[in-house]
């Protein structure tokens, strides 16, 4: 069964600290993505990535950066954590070159910066 | 870029039927989503549409797509008090496969 899961479900960081937010999928899919999620703004893009070490700016990159050393796993890190960046963030993987495409997501981060 | 737009908020009956509109601003999207989000749950694929085709039915969903008003829709029949959750359309942009969603719309069924 597919499966993309985060790191965490809740987790709660002092403004200034450097977060880290895991996903790791078991699909072995090229493509994995970052967004977060705010009442009454829907999904938004932060960044995505299409093979390992490989990086993209979503909507909204600024205050974060990604990583990907290797294929299954896809980092989140906020360098210096804001209480503007409280939010539910949700990772998603998708395997490219098929007919039909789906976006698989992850259960979601719920952040909290105090 | 890709534009979504989709009301806020839905009140039904249970038994009612339910509608759920979106607009969307990019016509190269290749498939158009919908999605379901139950409280503190992660989004949950519903359906998709291929932009080639007007209609698809999926047992109690219809989704109608009307490219040339770049209006999508998705329609619950028999809504029961388990559809109450918010429901999200995204457009898949061509390329590295991105989605954007509209803001959301919540369903309340109400018994």
């Amino acid at each position: 069964d597919v499966k993309v899961t985060q790191s965490s479900r809740y987790l709660v960081k002092r403004t200034g600290e450097k977060v880290f937010l895991e996903c790791v999928q078991d699909m072995d899919h090229e493509n994995m993505f970052w967004y977060r999620q705010d009442p009454g703004l829907g999904l938004r893009l932060i960044y995505f990535s299409y093979d390992v070490k490989m990086k993209e700016k979503g909507d909204i990159p600024e205050g974060y950066s990604v990583s990907r050393e290797k294929k299954e796993r896809f980092s989140l890190i906020l360098e210096s954590a804001s209480t503007n960046q409280t939010s539910m963030y949700l990772c998603a993987s998708i395997t490219s070159g098929t007919s039909y495409v789906e976006q698989y997501f992850g259960p979601g981060t719920r952040l909290t910066v105090t | 870029g890709e534009d979504v737009e989709q009301s806020l908020f839905l009140s039904v009956r249970e038994g009612d039927s339910s509608v759920i509109n979106c607009t969307y601003t990019d016509s190269s999207s290749t498939y158009l989503y919908w999605y379901k989000q139950e409280p503190g749950a992660g989004l949950q694929l519903l359906t998709y549409i291929f932009s080639n085709m007007d209609m698809k039915q999926d047992q109690r969903l219809t989704v109608l797509l009307n490219k040339k008003d770049k209006h999508l829709s998705l329609r619950i029949a028999d809504t029961q008090t388990g559809d109450s959750a918010i429901y999200f359309c995204a457009g898949m942009n061509s390329g590295y496969s991105t989605l954007t969603f509209g803001k959301g719309t919540m369903l309340l069924v109400s018994p």
